[in-house]
């Protein structure tokens, strides 16, 4: 099954403590995306990837970083966590050229940074 | 990018037509305008795309007057389980990792 998968789905941390959020698609799409989506704010773009080891920032980057080793992961990296990245994170991924700019999502990851 | 609005929210009835509207006055000549819709605590999923005319898949139909100043999403008979949250954006085909979303219209189906 085409999917995009999250890890973990669910995150409980405290301030300062690193954490990883991991995405991975088997679609082989170039494409690959982080968004927070908060009440009030809709989706917000943290970074975006176009291929392998090629990233960008979005238009919310502080505070994360990325990496793109593999066309299948686009793992997000928060060195230093802090309350205001309490938020609920989606990956997605698309495929450039395709008839539609479909992108596909993840089932989201729900952090809360206390 | 050009910038989009769309109503906050919306109310309908099972099995009426709903029509929502997006305005994106600033559209480019290369820009499509394309349609997702998001339950709660789910990631977007992909409706519709077009750029002008009229565009109509299994699920809706996506109308675009000649100016592409705005375009209207058309729901038919609703349920239930229309009710969501769809997002209008406006983007170069190809980039679409890089549209905008904006906050979306909150489409609530009564019974």
């Amino acid at each position: 099954e085409a999917q995009v998968t999250q890890n973990p789905r669910y995150l409980i941390t405290v301030t300062g403590k690193k954490l990883t959020v991991t995405c991975s698609q088997n679609m082989n799409h170039e494409y690959m995306s982080w968004y927070r989506q908060d009440p009030g704010l809709g989706l917000r773009q943290i970074y975006y990837s176009m291929n392998v080891e090629v990233t960008d920032k979005g238009d919310v980057p502080e505070g994360y970083k990325v990496s793109r080793k593999e066309k299948r992961n686009f793992p997000l990296i928060l060195e230093s966590p802090s309350p205001n990245q309490t938020s609920l994170y989606f990956c997605a991924s698309s495929r450039p050229g395709a008839r539609v700019d479909e992108q596909y999502f993840g089932p989201g990851t729900r952090l809360t940074v206390t | 990018l050009a910038k989009t609005t769309q109503p906050i929210s919306m109310d309908s009835y099972e099995g009426q037509e709903v029509n929502i509207t997006c305005s994106h006055n600033n559209i480019a000549t290369n820009d499509y305008i394309t349609w997702y819709q998001q339950f709660p605590s789910q990631g977007p999923r992909f409706i519709i795309q077009g750029y002008k005319t009229k565009v109509t898949n299994e699920v809706a139909s996506l109308f675009i007057p000649a100016d592409r100043k705005s375009s209207t999403l058309s729901l038919p008979r609703v349920s239930l389980s229309d009710t969501a949250v769809y997002y209008c954006l406006v983007g170069e085909r190809g980039q679409g990792f890089s549209f905008i979303f904006g906050k979306g219209t909150r489409l609530l189906v009564k019974p």
